[in-house]
């Protein structure tokens, strides 16, 4: 069956750069989350999108913004990298009824130097 | 206090054993997710649950909605069941953004 994909699945960075992380939800899945696992950390969630419309916001750092795409893949753009930035990004998807649990991807290690 | 609390923090236990991993919220939720993170860094949902029990394989997951408590059982356990598992709310049907618990590491010893 199909899966959640990301990518990259790693990725590594200077301070002030940008990245672009992206998450291709299972197939007629219409929700896509973000969440933001540091290291030793449990994960926190970021931001939501439901049908190409942001539909909850966490706590995602104003140098961060995302979007989902007509065909409900989704970008996690980061710009002005700082070493805090540093950790595991995950994607998961689901259907909007919420009567099916959420699918996560594999996550992209992103690291910042 | 955090809003979802799990325990043990760390369980070492012999292949074979039963396992109880347990887990306390304090808010009203619309579900409960069991989830298990292995070393690389992956998360497989195991079960969602909102009332009742759950059963797959040798995992079982139970959920009292009045205490505001869940379990997650392991029969038989193996080696190959090691990672983190993770108690995870979701406060809104449809809108599930999840609330994680600080998550139990399993490691069972051969």
């Amino acid at each position: 069956a199909a899966g959640v994909i990301q990518s990259p699945r790693h990725l590594i960075k200077e301070k002030r750069e940008t990245a672009t992380l992206k998450c291709y939800p299972i197939p007629r899945h219409d929700t896509v989350y973000w969440y933001q696992q540091g290291p030793g950390q449990d994960p926190q969630f970021l931001i939501s999108f439901y049908e190409k419309m942001q539909s909850d916001k966490g706590s995602i750092p104003d140098r961060f913004s995302a979007q989902q795409f007509s065909d409900y893949h989704s970008e996690l753009n980061m710009s002005s990298l700082e070493l805090g930035d540093s950790a595991l990004y995950f994607c998961a998807s689901s259907v909007w009824t919420g009567k099916d649990t959420q699918y996560f991807g594999p996550g992209t290690r992103l690291t910042v130097l | 206090k955090n809003e979802v609390e799990q325990s043990p923090q760390n369980l070492t236990a012999q292949e074979g054993e039963f396992i109880t991993i347990n887990c306390s919220y304090s808010v009203g939720i619309s579900a409960l997710h069991w989830l298990q993170q292995h070393p690389g860094g992956g998360i497989v949902s195991l079960f969602m649950l909102s009332s009742g029990k759950k059963k797959h394989g040798r995992l079982i997951a139970t959920i009292n909605i009045q205490e505001k408590h869940s379990s997650l059982h392991i029969t038989a356990s193996h080696p190959r069941d090691s990672a983190v598992y993770i108690c995870a709310v979701g406060l809104n049907f449809g809108n599930e953004k999840l609330t994680f618990g600080t998550g139990t590491r399993l490691t069972i010893i051969p």
